[in-house]
């Protein structure tokens, strides 16, 4: 079955410069979300959307931007890059339902940022 | 605040010898809670989403539980293959059928032969 796909895997930058990670997401997901992992810490959530509106927003430094493309692709813009932005991070996508009940979030491999 | 507490933080087993791995969580309004595997350096691998307390869901030598308060991770005879990140995360209701996760700190499983 087709995954969540992320480029690059691992990226090295140095301080100040930009960065831009993207996501693809299941076919016929429709919503992708955003985190950020960093060494022995556990995900925490940047921002999310759905039908490529912003649907949540998180913790995410007012450096960063995203978006959600017309074939549901998400972009992750990282500009002014800081040492303490050295992290994992994941896109997750799912399939969102008019329930009450969540839907399960399915997990890219990540991107591996390095700031110098 | 929504919360989602892990224990033990690590767990040393004999391939073979069953144990649990806890989540504790406190959320206004539970939506679903869900446990991923997750490799070093990888992604988190969905395991199972349970929605109600009394759920219980099986896959191979794991089975999920979930109480009002916390959730369990029963681990039947492991095996080395086993070992990894158990990370337990929750979906608060927000009024919306979209939202964040809030993962704990996770369970680092480690069996031996």
């Amino acid at each position: 079955a087709a995954g969540v796909i992320q480029s690059p895997r691992h990226l090295i930058k140095e301080k100040r410069e930009t960065a831009t990670l993207k996501c693809y997401p299941i076919p016929r997901h429709d919503t992708v979300y955003w985190y950020q992992q960093g060494p022995g810490q556990d995900p925490q959530f940047l921002i999310s959307f759905y039908e490529k509106m912003q649907s949540d927003k998180g913790s995410i430094p007012d450096r960063f931007s995203a978006q959600q493309f017309s074939d549901y692709h998400s972009e992750l813009n990282m500009s002014s890059l800081e040492l303490g932005d050295s992290a994992l991070y994941f896109c997750a996508s799912s399939f969102s339902t008019s329930g009450s009940t969540g839907e399960t979030q399915y997990f890219g491999p990540g991107t591996r940022l390095l700031v110098l | 605040e929504d919360q989602v507490t892990q224990s033990p933080e690590a767990l040393r087993l004999q391939e073979g010898e069953s144990s649990s791995l806890n989540c504790s969580y406190t959320v206004s309004g539970l939506r679903g809670l869900f446990w991923y595997r997750q490799d070093p350096g990888k992604g988190p691998e969905f395991l199972f989403t349970l929605y109600s307390a009394g759920e219980e869901k099986e896959k191979e030598r794991l089975k999920a539980t979930l109480t009002k308060k916390e959730s369990f991770l029963h681990i039947t005879a492991p095996k080395p293959e086993d070992s990894a990140t158990y990370l337990c995360a929750v979906q608060a209701d927000r009024g919306s059928t979209l939202g964040r996760l809030y993962f704990g700190r996770g369970t680092q499983l480690t069996v031996w032969p």
